[in-house]
């Protein structure tokens, strides 16, 4: 079926550096893309989305960019702090009923001091 | 408001046993879903509603069963725990046409 996939498992930032994570999808249909971030023992967290008519979004101290050519989204954080340590997640959404999301496997970032 | 509520927190079942995993919101959101999280995975989806007596399957639904009898509560079911359903268990919620879901603390669960 569908799937949303990303690159790297574990991205080591030094802190204040900008940090890029990215994430592969392969459902063409998808009309929106998600950012989600979990920090140890919690629920996901909503961080940004991007329709798939756009090719960039920015948020607070988050952007988002989308190339629909090659399936790829990325989420850029800038002067990345302490507090940006957790596990981060893509995820698509599909025209379909239900609001229904497909997460891609996570990308786990530590920022060292 | 609470947000989205999950209990227990921690289950430790044996292989067989069935239990319920209680989600509750406060925030008026019609929909509302169940997924789990294998560790260092994603999250993948049980079960979904998207209104009160309205329900339907998700990616891996085998195992469990839901119900929502009302907008606020939509609980989980384990019939016949099995060592393959020991995962933690997200619970969440959002408003139609929404793409921020508003998940709970989670439930880890392990069948042993």
């Amino acid at each position: 079926g569908e799937s949303v996939g990303l690159h790297l498992p574990t991205l080591s930032v030094q802190e204040g550096d900008n940090s890029i994570i990215n994430c592969a999808y392969s459902n063409s249909a998808s009309d929106y893309f998600i950012w989600y971030k979990q920090e140890s023992g919690k629920g996901p967290q909503f961080i940004i989305d991007i329709r798939s008519n756009m090719d960039k979004r920015q948020g607070q101290r988050v952007t988002v960019l989308l190339n629909k050519t090659v399936k790829h989204l990325s989420l850029q954080i800038a002067a990345t702090q302490p507090g940006d340590s957790a596990v981060y997640f893509c995820a698509e959404r599909a025209r379909t009923a239900g609001n229904k999301l497909t997460f891609g496997g996570g990308t786990r970032v530590l920022v060292k001091p | 408001n609470a947000g989205v509520t999950q209990t227990p927190k921690f289950r430790i079942l044996k292989i067989g046993q069935s239990m319920t995993l209680q989600c509750t919101q406060d925030m008026n959101h019609n929909y509302m879903y169940w997924y789990r999280q294998d560790p260092g995975m994603g999250l993948k989806l049980i079960y979904y509603s998207v209104g009160a007596g309205i329900t339907d399957k998700g990616e891996v639904p085998n195992g469990y069963n839901v119900s929502r009898s009302t907008t606020e509560d939509f609980p989980l079911r384990l019939e016949l725990a099995a060592p393959s359903q020991t995962s933690v268990y997200f619970c969440a919620s959002t408003l139609l046409g929404e793409n921020e879901q508003y998940f709970g603390p989670g439930t880890r669960l392990t069948v042993t």
